[in-house]
C-alpha cells in the first residue's frame, strides 16, 4: 500500500487556525483527498481533489497541495471540529493509501 | 438519498473466511462512474483501504492482502461482497463499505460509507 505521513496530533485553541499536514511521494501528480472522523461515526469527505469542498461542508475548511505535501486548513477551529483526520490518495503503481490520521483537539 | 448497509457475522474464527455484504439502496451498483469499496478500522487504529470492484466486476485489491481477499457484485440484488480468508486476530476490525466516486479529475471521492460493522477475530 501507498505510505501518507501526518502528525499523530494537532491542538488549537476555539477560534484559531489549525492546519494538518499530509506528506507522501507521489502527491506532485497524485490529488489529496480528506477526511474527518468523529468518534463512533464513519468517515466524512471535507476536502477532494486537493481544494475542492463536498457540498455542505463549512468554507472555514480548505485544502492546498505543493510538492510531496498537502495541507488541511481550518480557519478558526471549532469546538465540533474535534476529530481525527485522514489523508487518503494513490501512487503511481495504483496503490492506495491512507495516513495515519492527525487527532484534533480543539479546547 | 443513497445508503450502504454492511452486514455478516460479527464474530469469525482465527483461520476461517470472513464474510461480509454491502446493500446499496437509493443507487444502482450497475452504474460506469462508481467503485464499490472495502475500508476496515483496527480498533484505535487508522483506516486501511482494502479493495474495490467496478459495476462490470473490475476488482482491485491492497498488495499486503491481495491473496486472502476476493470483492464481487451482485447487480441483480444491487449488493457488493468482500471475503477475507484465512483471519486472524490482526483482522478484527470495524469494516466500511463505501461508494466511490470519479469527482472528475480521480477517484477517492468516497461517498457515502455505511455504518461500519465490527468483526472480531476470536
Amino acid at each position: 500500500s501507498y505510505e501518507l505521513t501526518q502528525p499523530p496530533s494537532v491542538s488549537v485553541s476555539p477560534g484559531q487556525t489549525a492546519r494538518i499536514t499530509c506528506s507522501g511521494g507521489a502527491l506532485p501528480k497524485k490529488y489529496v483527498y480528506w477526511y474527518q472522523q468523529k468518534s463512533g461515526q464513519a468517515p466524512v469527505l471535507v476536502i477532494y481533489e486537493d481544494t475542492k469542498r463536498p457540498p455542505g461542508i463549512p468554507e472555514r475548511f480548505s485544502g492546498a497541495s505543493s510538492g510531496t505535501m498537502a495541507t488541511l486548513t481550518l480557519s478558526g477551529a471549532q469546538v465540533e471540529d474535534e476529530a481525527d483526520y485522514y489523508c487518503y490518495s494513490t501512487d503511481s503503481s495504483g496503490n492506495h493509501g491512507f495516513g495515519g490520521g492527525t487527532k484534533l483537539t480543539v479546547l | 438519498q443513497v445508503q450502504l448497509q454492511e452486514s455478516g457475522p460479527g464474530l469469525v474464527k482465527p483461520s476461517e473466511t470472513l464474510s461480509l455484504t454491502c446493500i446499496v439502496s437509493g443507487a444502482s451498483v450497475s452504474s460506469g462512474n462508481y467503485f464499490w469499496t472495502w475500508i476496515r478500522q483496527p480498533p484505535g487504529k487508522g483506516l486501511e483501504w482494502i479493495g474495490r470492484v467496478s459495476y462490470s466486476g473490475t476488482t482491485d485489491n491492497s498488495p499486503s492482502l491481495k491473496s486472502r481477499v476476493t470483492i464481487s457484485i451482485d447487480t441483480s440484488n444491487n449488493q457488493f461482497s468482500l471475503r477475507l480468508n484465512s483471519v486472524t486476530a490482526a483482522d478484527t476490525a470495524v469494516y466500511y463499505c463505501a461508494r466511490d466516486l470519479f469527482s472528475g479529475q480521480s477517484y477517492g471521492y468516497f461517498d457515502p460509507w455505511g455504518q461500519g460493522t465490527l468483526v472480531t477475530v476470536s
